[in-house]
């Protein structure tokens, strides 16, 4: 079975521009969520997608938003991005919207704003 | 709110010797732990997870880890490395076994650094 994939595997944009990452889960998962990896702050969670709808949301500003597709793959739209926004966008996939599921990551995608 | 606390940030250890990397947490509420390993420009990927049951649980790679709820720990232990074995390891907890309303508490990671 495919593991989660991300697209694209890395991207370069300058301060202001908007930018889309998509994730497609693993066949048969339902929930997708989202974390942003920087070397200062780690590992910080974004948002959960479960059927459609987001089900919870980290501290980020309003310019981070997503959606998630009837086919469970998921979109994260960044707006007037800044300098700081540059990370590693990771998504991770598990089954249902239940606990005692396992997440699994995909390998991520790379944003460098410059 | 929960936190995690990985108390080295860069652990040196000879190939084939053991090696323990320490992840301590605090949590108000029922705790679920994680082992992931980050190999270089990849995603995560799950060692183990401790949900309720045995403190000792036993993971991919060779690896355990033992629950210490008195002393909120979760240390991640593996007899023997290997130099396939550097990467960089995460702790995380959850309030809920799959990832709870504020998804998965990660710590600031353990750059494990295996030497011939």
């Amino acid at each position: 079975k495919a593991g989660v994939t991300q697209t694209p595997r890395y991207l370069i944009k300058t301060r202001g521009q908007q930018v889309t990452l998509s994730c497609s889960p693993i066949s048969g998962h339902r929930s997708v969520s989202w974390y942003q990896q920087t070397p200062g702050q780690g590992l910080q969670f974004l948002f959960e997608y479960f059927s459609e709808t987001q089900r919870n949301k980290g501290n980020f500003p309003g310019r981070f938003s997503g959606r998630q597709f009837s086919n469970s793959r998921s979109e994260m739209n960044v707006s007037t991005l800044e300098l700081g926004d540059s990370a590693l966008y990771l998504c991770a996939s598990k089954i249902t919207g239940t606990g005692g599921d396992t997440q699994y990551f995909g390998p991520g995608t790379r944003l460098t704003v410059l | 709110a929960q936190s995690v606390t990985q108390l080295d940030s860069q652990v040196p250890v000879f190939e084939e010797a053991p090696v323990e990397l320490r992840c301590n947490y605090s949590s108000s509420v029922s705790v679920y732990l994680f082992w992931y390993v980050q190999y270089p420009n990849q995603g995560l990927q799950l060692l183990l997870k401790y949900l309720s049951g045995s403190t000792l649980v036993k993971g991919i790679n060779g690896f355990e880890a033992e629950f210490n709820k008195s002393q909120t720990s979760f240390h991640l232990r593996k007899p023997s490395v290997h130099i396939s074995d550097t990467a960089e390891y995460f702790c995380a907890v959850s309030d809920q076994p799959g990832g709870g309303a504020d998804g998965l508490t990660f710590g600031k990671g353990t750059h494990l650094i295996i030497q011939p």
